[in-house]
């Protein structure tokens, strides 16, 4: 079946440093992959997305790029701001599988001014 | 645009109590509709998922049960609730056809059973 792994937490890091978040995945087919983010006490929000190889999915900062060869979607940004912390979820969707999402456990990042 | 609603946003039962979690969503026709539960510290689990009306998929074997009475409404219910059913409920959406590989989330229910 699928799966998705992500780097464990707790992340702490500086006002402005670099951020990398580790995802790796297994799938049968082709799959969208995802970053969701997930702020305290709150809904999760979808951050970027990508539907095949090479994509690169982009949004506030943040990028992350689809890797077949590697099976991996790391999520990065260039400079961190406090108000970035929060759950950080990789996610897969397969049209085999109905479209369901299958999460990786969460990274909590901390940004600390 | 496209928003989805929870409600209670909070909510706390006693063991034995009876449940109904209710999502809607709006500006769009026949989504399909999912129910997630995140335990705390951990991930999310998919419970059910439902692609059309009376249409219900259960993941996971429990003493929970979703119904779809209308299109846009899906509605998480239990008879008699348990210790391990507390957690954050989530109920997400996508389009059906082309795109339904994006799903979008509500804000969530916290349940606490005491």
């Amino acid at each position: 079946g699928n799966s998705v792994t992500q780097m464990e937490g707790p992340v702490t890091l500086s006002e402005e440093a670099f951020l990398t978040i580790n995802c790796t995945y297994t799938a049968t087919g082709y799959p969208s992959l995802f970053w969701y983010v997930q702020y305290p006490g709150e809904g999760l929000q979808l951050l970027l997305k990508a539907t095949k190889a090479d994509d690169k999915g982009s949004n506030k900062g943040f990028e992350a790029t689809y890797r077949k060869e590697t099976t991996s979607f790391h999520l990065e940004k260039g400079s961190v701001q406090v108000s970035d912390s929060a759950v950080y979820f990789c996610a897969l969707s397969e049209v085999g599988s109905n479209y369901k999402l299958t999460f990786g456990k969460g990274t909590l990042l901390t940004v600390n001014p | 645009s496209q928003t989805i609603h929870q409600w209670p946003a909070t909510l706390v039962q006693p063991v034995g109590s009876p449940l109904s979690l209710e999502c809607t969503v709006e500006g769009t026709s026949n989504p399909n509709l999912y129910w997630y539960r995140q335990a705390a510290g951990r991930g999310l689990q998919l419970l059910f998922y439902s692609v059309g009306i009376g249409q219900i998929s259960s993941e996971v074997p429990q003493n929970l049960s979703a119904s779809r009475p209308q299109d846009r409404q899906f509605i998480l219910s239990s008879k008699k609730l348990l210790l391990s059913d507390s957690g954050f409920y989530l109920c997400a959406w996508s389009v059906s056809g082309q795109g339904a590989d994006t799903q979008y989330f509500g804000p969530g229910t916290r349940l606490t059973v005491l």
